[in-house]
């Protein structure tokens, strides 16, 4: 079964800096999907970005880039120019490509805190 | 276009009674997910629906949760009779169908057993 590790529980950064949260999978897969989700409090889960195993190139949304590590099974989020409204649960999720059964796994998440 | 939509948002109950939470997923979205998200813990997959068919139910306590999805639109989940680790964010997601990438969620119920 595939499992996925956030070992940062919490993060600081500071307004207009840049913050990098990790992530790491365990899997027997070649092909597959991550993702990261924000979750701000009390407030619904959405997407920030997805990577595909298959393409070399990481990923960018705007302020947001990962460093996907296929060989070493490490997906991280950057996040560039902090802002206060980035405050917010992450989460970062493994999904197979294959049949039915695209449940998403998720990590534990980690808290990110920003300040002025 | 409209979101995934839940209902209720906030639910307070004593352990050993019932309750049920409700979904509509993104209209034309064929796949919906429910999820537990306990405090501390990522989500975690109950349930998955293909239009009102079960996938996936690997992970649903069947002896207290029952879920359904009559007529491949909305959902409702069940709890019966809770307990008190039944005390989490229960999340709604949904998926155009299988080629599709990207779940989208809903706000979630939050459930406290008391």
């Amino acid at each position: 079964a595939q499992t996925v590790t956030q070992s940062q529980p919490e993060m600081s950064v500071q307004e207009a800096e840049t913050v990098t949260l990790s992530c790491t999978y365990d899997t027997s897969e070649s092909d597959y999907y991550l993702f990261w989700y924000k979750q701000p409090p009390s407030r619904q889960m959405i997407l920030v970005i997805r990577q595909e195993a298959y393409k070399q190139q990481n990923a960018t949304e705007n302020r947001f880039s990962v460093n996907f590590q296929k060989a070493a099974k490490s997906f991280s989020l950057k996040i560039s120019d902090s802002q206060l409204g980035d405050a917010a649960m992450y989460f970062c999720a493994y999904r197979s490509p294959q049949g039915g059964f695209q449940k998403l796994v998720f990590g534990t998440g980690t808290r990110l805190l920003v300040s002025p | 276009e409209a979101g995934v939509a839940q209902s209720p948002r906030y639910k307070i109950i004593e352990k050993r009674q019932s309750v049920a939470f409700w979904c509509n997923p993104i209209s034309g979205h064929a796949t919906l997910y429910w999820y537990q998200q306990i405090l501390g813990q990522g989500p975690k997959l109950l349930i998955q629906f293909q239009n009102n068919g079960v996938v996936d139910d690997s992970q649903l306590p069947k002896d207290r949760f029952s879920a359904e999805r009559l007529k491949g639109v909305d959902s409702t989940l069940k709890i019966q009779p809770a307990k008190l680790e039944d005390s989490a964010v229960y999340l709604c997601a949904s998926i155009l169908g299988p080629g599709s990438k990207t779940q989208y969620f809903g706000p979630g119920t939050r459930l406290l057993v008391l």
